[in-house]
Parts: structure tokens; sequence; C-alpha cells
């Protein structure tokens, strides 16, 4: 089973600073099947990136995903009072599909 | 629109059994694959079972196997688990989610989740 590994466990930044969130995997994930997820307090998880680069449908240009193989980023270039919550990465690599911890976004 | 309904959830004893539903619209339903994901209170994610649109095709977690049935029918656009032996572990949001055709393996569409509590 691939184990994701997300750091820090919490970013406590302010709005308009950028976030950089990380996903690190235990095996190379192959042709990046990394996806993110957000997720607020009593709500359902939210997809924002799949194929560890696209965004999708609906969701902001100011999220951003990059890497590849074992090393993958979740960037929010500018901090909304809304983004402030919990994100995930999940692989859909190989079965187990699986998710990261999660990382915490808090206003600082 | 998509919408994703579960139900079903509540409190069982360990040991016990309880069968979630999940009703879906606003998508075409039978060509879609479907999942459960949990959360246990103030934890991460946990992918527990899959289904193919077809309903031929299952997959679990090592975590249930043997213990949940994943099953769905598409005349009624529903799709279900069939929770048995539950375990205090087990004690989670159960939600559903969908998967698009483009792009198997991620999840487009979530409900917003059944509280299943497994305690004495």
């Amino acid at each position: 089973e691939i184990v994701l590994t997300q750091s820090p466990g919490t970013l406590s930044l302010s709005p308009g600073e950028r976030a950089t969130l990380s996903c690190r995997a235990s095996q190379s994930v192959s042709s990046s099947y990394l996806a993110w997820y957000q997720q607020k307090p009593g709500q359902a998880p939210r997809l924002l990136i799949y194929g560890a680069s696209s965004r999708a449908t609906g969701i902001p240009d100011r999220f951003s995903g990059s890497g590849s193989g074992t090393d993958f980023t979740l960037t929010i270039s500018r901090l909304e009072p809304e983004d402030f919550a919990v994100y995930y990465c999940q692989q859909y690599d190989s079965s187990p599909r699986t998710f990261g911890g999660g990382t915490k976004v808090e206003i600082k | 629109e998509v919408q994703l309904s579960e139900s079903g959830g509540g409190l069982v004893q360990p040991g016990g059994s309880l069968r979630l539903s999940c009703a879906a619209s606003g998508f075409t339903f039978s060509t879609s694959a479907m999942s459960w994901v949990r959360q246990a209170p103030g934890k991460g994610l946990e992918w527990v079972s899959s289904i193919s649109g077809s309903g031929h095709a299952t997959y679990y977690a090592d975590s249930v196997k043997g213990r949940f049935t994943i099953s769905r029918d598409n005349s009624k656009n529903t799709m279900y688990l069939q929770l048995s032996s539950l375990r205090a572990e087990d004690t989670a949001v159960y939600y559903c989610a969908k998967e698009p055709v483009a792009v198997p393996g991620i999840f487009d569409y979530w409900g917003q989740g059944t509280l299943v509590t497994v305690s004495s």
C-alpha cells in the first residue's frame, strides 16, 4: 500500500499569504495519479486537483498542484478567508486508494 | 445538479449490523463507479469500498473485507453498504462518493455523510 505523508501538520498563515502544502508518497505514484481535496468543518471533502496539476471544475486558479514521482505540492497563491480548511492528498495509482493524514491551514 | 444523499447511520452495538444507503441524482448513475469513504471522529479519510457502474466489480479495504458488502440498484439510482460484525473502530462518518467516468479513481462529488457509532 502506498503511504502518503503530508507536511506540515498545521500551517498558520494570514489572508493574502501563499500556502505551500507537501504530500510525499512511500513509492512512486505513476502517471501522477494524485488528487487534492479540501474539507471544512462539518462538510464533505471537495475535489480541488487531480492528475497532480489539473484543477477540478469550478476551482479558482489560485489553487495549483505540481509534482511527480514521490513528491507533490499544493499551492494556494493568495489565501482567501474561505480557504482556511484541512487539505488531503489521495493517490489513485494503486489499490488500495489511500489518503494522506491532512494539513490544516489555519488563520494566524 | 449532482446530488448524493446517505442514510441509515445510527448507534449499533459491537457485533451488530447496519445498512447504509446512498441515493443519487443529477447524473447517469449506471455508468458511474461509486465508492464509500469514511472518517473517524477527528481523523482523516479512509477509502472503504468501491463498485463499478454495472455492479459486477467490487473492491474492499482490507480493514472491512469479509464484513462489509457493497451493492447497487441502478433501477433505483441507489448504492448500499451492508455493515456486519461491527467493531468500535468502525465508528465514523460514512460518505458516498461518485467517481468521474473520465478519471476513475478520484471522487468528484460527495454526499453529506451519515454517522455510524458502534458502542455498547
